[in-house]
């Protein structure tokens, strides 16, 4: 059974740190991994989507890594901002199939960034 | 961009009241998704459907029901609305190819 797992669940970084979160997973059969954000109240935004055959993935300041081998991906953001503090979380997609693709989501980041 | 919309961010119901959440997607996509998402808990699927009147049943279908009968929209029906059905229920829709999921605003249920 494939399980998700970030660490560690809460960080609070100074503004401007370059920094990275953390997911693993148990099963490196994956089609692929994705990471969102959540802010407070509010549904989840994707951020990146790796596919399996992919290393990495970047948009602006956030670049993800994956290691399928290891069972690990990292998200590092660099130049951080107090508007990147949010719940971040990883969710991988179980091998592909045509019926639906359930993805399993670690339990997040809660990253807060200090002016 | 893609764009999924939730009726309702805020609903307030009452024990044993039938309860619909809406959610409309944009993109043509095959794949809908309905989580609830709760403090500790993380986010659990309920059900989702790949195809127009498909559906599956996810990790905690318990009183709840779905309804697609359009490509664009896929329905959450609480029969009988109960206490520990309060939580954040979050939508989300994804091209079969890809997988990659887009998620609505959620809408917050609370039930008295």
């Amino acid at each position: 059974k494939q399980e998700v797992t970030q660490i560690p669940a809460a960080l609070s970084v100074p503004e401007g740190e370059n920094l990275v979160l953390n997911c693993s997973f148990t099963d490196s059969a994956i089609y692929n991994l994705q990471w969102f954000r959540q802010d407070p109240g509010k549904g989840l935004t994707s951020l990146l989507l790796i596919q399996s055959s992919q290393r990495e993935q970047t948009s602006g300041r956030l670049n993800a890594s994956l290691d399928k081998s290891s069972g690990r991906s990292t998200l590092y953001i660099a130049a951080s901002q107090p508007g990147d503090s949010a719940t971040y979380l990883c969710a991988v997609r179980r091998g592909f199939d045509n019926q639906g693709g359930k993805l399993i989501f670690g339990q997040g980041t809660e990253l807060s960034v200090k002016p | 961009d893609v764009k999924v919309t939730q009726s309702s961010r805020y609903l307030v119901k009452r024990t044993g009241e039938k309860v619909f959440l809406e959610c409309v997607q944009d993109m043509d996509h095959e794949n809908m998704f309905w989580y609830r998402q709760d403090p500790g808990l993380g986010l659990r699927l309920i059900y989702f459907s790949y195809d127009v009147k498909m559906k599956e049943k996810g990790d905690i279908p318990e009183g709840y029901s779905v309804s697609r009968e359009k490509k664009e929209r896929f329905s959450l029906i609480l029969e009988s609305a109960s206490t520990n059905q309060t939580s954040m229920y979050l939508c989300a829709s994804s091209l079969a190819l890809t997988g990659e999921l887009f998620f609505g605003e959620g809408s917050r249920l609370t039930v008295l």
